[in-house]
């Protein structure tokens, strides 16, 4: 199975930040690769995907880029909505398709 | 407007089944991949089992020849039979559609709490 990491776990940011987040394949998976955004008590929402494809309806302050085995997940400038967790998921190779561990985006 | 409600979480007892329902509107189930994820409680999401169009099944090794996926073309509704339930099995789970037949989650229920205890 193909494990994604990423990192940090966890970080503390401002409104008005750009944080990105990183997430790494354990084998190439050329760009099938989802970032979604979980709120507490809610369902994944999925933000991009083929890497770097804003889902429609979302904010254009979200992008993704990479390829291979490293991407990242951008956000612009932090929004109040925006403090959420953050999980990458591969579909290169399934079964077993396989997210990352997630990262937290918490207020500062 | 595309729609999943999953229904038939609650609490049971350790090598207990359950049968979890997931009822679509807005789609037909029939014509797209559709999958099973579970959250554990403070954890990551885990993919479960996926039913393609073409009604082929793949489950996560976690879960093989324990739970088995299915669908109603008839009530458009996806389904999970869960057997031999263990405590690590309890988690919240929601049915998600497969976008395009490509792999990622485009569309989400809300998601039913399963517990496993005695």
């Amino acid at each position: 199975a193909i494990r994604m990491t990423q990192s940090p776990s966890s970080f503390s940011a401002s409104t008005g930040d750009r944080v990105t987040i990183t997430c790494r394949a354990s084998q190439g998976i050329s760009s099938y690769l989802a970032w979604y955004q979980q709120k507490p008590g809610k369902a994944p929402k999925l933000l991009i995907y083929a890497a770097s494809t804003l889902q429609s309806g979302v904010p254009s302050r979200f992008s993704g880029s990479g390829s291979g085995t490293d991407f990242t997940l951008t956000i612009s400038c932090l929004q109040s909505e925006d403090f959420a967790t953050y999980y990458c998921q591969q579909y290169y190779s399934y079964p077993p398709l396989t997210f990352g561990g997630g990262t937290k985006v918490e207020i500062k | 407007e595309v729609q999943l409600v999953e229904s038939g979480g609650g609490l049971v007892q350790p090598g207990g089944s359950l049968r979890l329902s997931c009822a679509a509107s807005g789609f037909t189930v029939s014509s797209n991949y559709m999958s099973w994820v579970r959250q554990a409680p403070g954890k990551g999401l885990e993919w479960v089992s996926v039913i393609y169009s073409g009604g082929s099944t793949y489950y996560a090794d976690s879960v093989k020849g324990r739970f088995t996926i299915s669908r109603d073309n008839s009530k458009n509704t996806l389904y999970l039979q869960m057997n031999s339930l263990r405590a690590e099995d309890t988690a919240v789970y929601y049915c998600a559609r497969v976008g395009r037949q490509l792999g990622y989650f485009d569309y989400w229920g809300q998601g039913t709490l399963v517990t496993v205890s005695s």
